[in-house]
This record gives structure tokens, sequence and C-alpha cells, in this order.
């Protein structure tokens, strides 16, 4: 799987928008872009997941570049719950042997009141 | 949908003894699950590699006979920590991934299990 390259962390306003960048510049084409973020002490919790076009859902927005090679999750409006360690991670989709998540250090995001 | 349940949440044992750790998926069907162990500060780090029916996958410098893995149906693996130290203390959060053919290949976690040996 691709590698990717986040920052260690990052902080918002309540109530702004939170934008968290993420490099795969080695990204192939059969391989998704997935987001997962980890709230304090749970399980990580799936958030948003691309290919090539932007996608969104009641949680968030990905934006991925038109050559793939570096993607934006945007939560709309912030809130302190979305306080989390978020995860950017690529992959292929099924049919393929290598399904297994490989986690790297992520961003840690803090909003702050 | 797409709920992952692990029982217990937390566990506190004595050093020498085994502790099971159950992993649900509740409403789909998973033909594969993953073991995951976080310790604090750390990231998640994968343990195995859990398919229905067959031996479990373990990742490099994982003892599979430390960590016994079973998968006897398709909504439920179970992680069994034998012989348990205070080094494995930890907290276990295992994975499942729906048996839905094509597109991409979501996973769905569990709320984790903490273990703490004394």
């Amino acid at each position: 799987d691709a590698k990717t390259t986040q920052p260690p962390s990052m902080d918002c306003a309540e109530g702004r928008a939170a934008n968290l960048p993420c490099n795969h510049s080695t990204i192939s084409g059969n391989e998704y872009v997935y987001w997962y973020r980890q709230i304090h002490s749970q399980g990580p919790q799936y958030i948003i997941h691309g290919l090539k076009n932007n996608e969104t859902n009641e949680m968030a927005s990905l934006i991925i570049t038109e050559d793939r090679k570096s993607s934006t999750l945007i939560l709309p409006h912030a809130t302190l719950r979305d306080t989390a360690v978020y995860y950017c991670i690529v992959r292929v989709g099924r049919g393929s042997s290598a399904s297994k998540i490989i986690f790297g250090s992520g961003t840690r995001l803090s909003i702050r009141p | 949908g797409a709920v992952v349940s692990q029982h217990p949440s937390w566990v506190i044992c004595k050093s020498g003894t085994s502790v099971k750790i159950e992993c649900r998926s509740l409403d789909f069907q998973a033909t594969t699950m993953f073991w995951y162990r976080q310790f604090p500060k750390q990231s998640l780090m994968l343990m195995a590699t859990s398919n229905e029916g067959s031996k479990a996958t373990y990742e490099q410098g994982v003892e599979k006979d430390k960590f016994l893995i079973n998968h006897a149906s398709l909504t439920l693996s179970t992680l069994t920590v034998t012989s348990a130290h205070p080094e494995d203390s930890s907290f276990y959060i295992c994975s499942a991934r729906p048996g839905t053919p094509g597109g991409a290949d979501t996973q769905y976690f569990g709320p984790g299990t903490r273990l703490t040996v004394l």
C-alpha cells in the first residue's frame, strides 16, 4: 500500500472548518483513500473514502487532487467532539489479498473552544 | 449499520492467566477480521488477520502460540492471550471486513478491550 504523510498535529477553532491534509504521492490507480479517526480510548471510526472523485457524507468531505497525489479531509463545522487522531490510509480495494490496514502516526486534531 | 462489538470492554487479570476477547460483527457477515493492539501514545499495530474457517496469519514478531485467534463463524472472532504477563497490558482492537463483493474495502472497528495484567 502507498505511504501517506500527515502533519503530526493541527488545531482548529470550534465552529470553523477543519481541513486535514494528506500526501500520498506514490498512490496507484487502483488504490482508494480512506480516512478514519480515533477518539481517545476508543476504536477507530470510519469517516469516508474515495477513489478519484470528491466525496461527501454526513460526517465530512473528501477532496482528492486531480493527480491523486494528495487529499484533504474537511470537517465543515468542527465541534469539541471532533478532537481525535485522524488517519489517512491508502490501500487497494476488494479483490486484492493485501486488504490489511497499516496505521501511520496520523494527525492529532485539537478543537479549541 | 456496520457495527462491531467487543467483549469485555476491559479486563484485569493476574500474571500467568489466560484472557479471551471476543469480537462480533452485529449486522453483517465478516469473512475477514483483524486484531490490533495499541500501547499508550502509539498508533495501532496490526497483530494478525483472521479468515473464517482457516488459520490466522500473524504479523512478523507476533507470537502465534501466545495470541491464539479463532474465527469460528462469519460473525465471531476470538483472541486469547495465553499466560498473560504485565508487558501484554494494552488496548486490543478488532476490525471486521464485510463480505460484500466488488469496490472499496471498508473495515469497521470495535470499541476496543483494555487489558491490564497485574
